[in-house]
């Protein structure tokens, strides 16, 4: 158990609908990630925050947006889904920036129909 | 900006014999390095990791990789595998400094045979 708290594990939407994804991150980290990994694309880096503030982005559909919270928890939106959206989300987190290591959570498997 | 390639999406080795995974980075400024471990639907666990210091790096359950800065190269090795070894297996690379993703390569999946 890597301390990292992914909500809901599957997810299972029409085309055209919204879905958030809930991330907890390990007690003290400050700093969390989103990834996609999908069979096509691989793991890609979606966005990063830090304390509350966005610090990079990667490879981050318009339609997507996220956010981290006062208490931590940070929160994937994703909007308008399509078929290609269907994947496996990571949220990963650190205990800061200059942290080299990130614990990744169980993910939530995004499955658009 | 940096980027990680490895190299056989696909390694198969029989139980008992020596595993083989390659990553090659690319990196304009000395890299951090990272060996992460996914088992079926499951999330992505730590296996090792390379900052700093000595290049010989060890992990958990019985990997160990070295970093080659003149082959820009991190492989993961360990001497005898096991049946629960059979997982995918991907290297990672991030700068060391201010604020850095994680980039990961595309995976290779271990098989592992009696």
């Amino acid at each position: 158990d890597s301390g990292v708290t992914q909500t809901p594990k599957h997810l299972i939407t029409a085309t055209g609908q919204r879905v958030t994804l809930r991330c907890s991150p390990r007690s003290g980290d400050l700093s969390v990630y989103w990834y996609q990994q999908s069979l096509d694309q691989g793991l890609q880096f979606l966005i990063q925050y830090y304390n509350g503030e966005e610090r990079a982005k990667g490879n981050i559909l318009e339609r997507f947006s996220a956010q981290q919270f006062p208490d931590l928890h940070s929160e994937l939106n994703l909007s308008s889904l399509e078929l290609g959206d269907s994947a496996l989300y990571f949220c990963a987190s650190s205990v800061d920036t200059r942290n080299t290591e990130a614990f990744f959570g169980q993910g939530t498997r995004l499955t658009v129909v | 900006a940096q980027s990680v390639t490895q190299l056989g999406s696909h390694v198969s080795v029989s139980e008992g014999a020596l595993v083989l995974l390659r990553c090659n980075y690319s990196s304009s400024v000395p890299p951090y390095l990272f060996w992460y471990v996914q088992y079926p639907n499951q999330g992505l666990q730590l296996l090792l990791k390379y900052t700093t210091g000595a290049t010989l790096v060890k992990g958990i359950n019985g990997f160990e990789a070295e970093f080659k800065k003149s082959e820009t190269s991190f492989h993961l090795t360990k001497p005898s595998a096991h049946m629960s070894d059979a997982a995918e297996y991907f290297c990672a690379v991030r700068l060391n400094t201010g604020f850095q993703k994680l980039v990961f390569g595309t995976g290779t999946r271990l098989l592992v045979s009696p």
